[in-house]
């Protein structure tokens, strides 16, 4: 039961557009959502995350947007830089426990 | 200030026996989380502990165990190693019932 769903494996974007980044979730207890970005034979480094009570949470270039409606969230690279290729993690969690995260989506920003 | 630390990097082994591994926390976290990574997959939960306690468990059998010392440090222990168990074990801390969890550079773990 995958309950956190990244659908697109890869994403390849070139240098200075925009990046969008999505992921699908069923469980409706899920109260926090949150995004990792990993570099191969690294740990995933926390990158933004949004509450369930919001729908855009912004930080620098990266925006994450939440459609509670349709289980829907995602995440906004603007301008993608060359540094920004990496795997992208979307995960989610209720009340500080277990992390439920999505297979990956893996960006390449083209210079 | 040390983030997520993690040992040791890579470990080799062979079916049947047994691994530990290692973790020290953020500064200031108290809870600590351990998560199973295969190759092409995101990574998987398998248990969390607070006040040296299992706190929750995922869907991992019973030869995986962990412990929790006061430092807030953690042992993640596999006994009767299989050849499935290669992976990247992630270790994440945070503060108790905070939703932001950081992780360490892992342990690369090979099973031949």
């Amino acid at each position: 039961d995958q309950q956190v769903k990244q659908n697109s494996p890869s994403l390849s974007v070139q240098e200075g557009r925009i990046s969008i980044l999505n992921c699908d979730y069923t469980n409706s207890m899920f109260d926090y959502f949150l995004w990792y970005k990993k570099y191969p034979a690294e740990g995933p480094t926390f990158l933004i995350s949004i509450s369930s009570i919001k729908d855009k949470n912004e930080d620098g270039r990266f925006t994450v947007f939440l459609n509670k409606s349709a289980k829907h969230l995602s995440l906004h690279i603007v301008p993608s830089q060359p540094g920004d290729s990496a795997v992208y993690f979307c995960a989610a969690n209720r009340q500080g426990g277990k992390l439920i995260f999505g297979q990956g989506t893996e960006l390449s920003v083209k210079p | 200030d040390a983030g997520v630390t993690q040992s040791p990097t890579h470990l080799i082994k062979t079916r049947g026996q047994q691994v530990t591994l290692r973790c020290s926390p953020k500064s200031g976290h108290d809870t600590v989380s351990w998560y199973q990574q295969a190759l092409g997959q995101g990574p998987q939960f398998i248990f969390q502990y607070y006040e040296e306690e299992e706190r929750q468990r995922g869907n991992f059998p019973d030869r995986f165990s962990g412990h929790q010392f006061p430092n807030y440090s953690s042992e993640l222990n596999v006994n009767a190693l299989l050849l499935g168990d290669s992976a990247l074990y992630l270790c994440a801390s945070s503060l108790v019932n905070d939703n932001e969890q950081f992780f360490g550079p892992g342990t690369r773990l090979t099973v031949l």
